[in-house]
């Protein structure tokens, strides 16, 4: 039973570029989260996907964007991107019945993004 | 903003010794949960305590819940090298629908 993984594992990116990170969750989970993850910080949630569309969403920018597909996996999309970008992204899936998640959330391995 | 705020920032044990980590946090919350991390890569679910709860136990974790205080602890008995790493406390708000807000987490080292 494969938890939740990540692609790419690392990735660097010049200012203004864009970037595609790729989330699948854990077998019968249906609702993924993204977090962002500076240096020496905890994790900041970004938002959440669930039945495809975007649930929740943290303080952050516009430029921040995601996707969930019909198979439950997810996008995040950064466009722009600035130094300040640079940091772990974390995905993790959760499971939701009826509208009421059981909050227990499982973290993939992280997409290291370096922003030069 | 960050919810949880851990207690101590950082923490140096003897192998077999126990490790209390503490947690605090500022509203109404449904659930509270640990995780460890290590070396920057991905977080590592230990235990979820629901607000109606008020201790829960793992193998050598134990984790308490005061809802009155808005504090946690977590207990780490007869600790081991391995269990050197980061820890973070994460709360979800009620109504709140999963969504968890983490503190800047304790780094644990124990020394073999």
């Amino acid at each position: 039973d494969a938890g939740v993984t990540q692609s790419p594992t690392h990735l660097i990116k010049t200012r203004g570029q864009q970037v595609t990170l790729r989330c699948s969750p854990k077998s019968g989970h249906d609702t993924v989260s993204w977090y962002q993850q500076a240096l020496g910080q905890g994790p900041q949630f970004i938002f959440q996907y669930y039945e495809e569309e975007e649930r929740q969403r943290g303080n952050f920018p516009d430029r921040f964007s995601g996707h969930q597909f019909p198979n439950y996996s997810s996008e995040l999309n950064v466009n722009a991107l600035l130094l300040g970008d640079s940091a772990l992204y974390l995905c993790a899936s959760s499971f939701t019945s009826g509208g009421t998640s059981y909050n227990e959330q499982f973290f993939g391995p992280g997409t290291r993004l370096t922003v030069l | 903003s960050q919810q949880g705020e851990e207690d101590p920032q950082a923490l140096s044990i003897q192998e077999g010794e126990n490790a209390t980590m503490n947690c605090s946090y500022k509203t109404s919350i449904n659930n509270l949960q640990w995780y460890r991390q290590n070396s920057g890569r991905g977080l590592v679910h230990l235990i979820l305590i629901r607000s109606n709860e008020r201790e829960k136990h793992s193998g050598r974790l134990r984790v308490t819940l005061d809802t009155s205080k808005k504090s946690s602890s977590l207990l780490i008995t007869a600790s081991r090298a391995a269990d050197t790493a980061s820890y973070f406390c994460a709360t979800a708000a009620a109504g709140a629908n999963s969504k968890l807000t983490f503190g800047k987490g304790i780094t644990l080292s124990v020394r073999p």
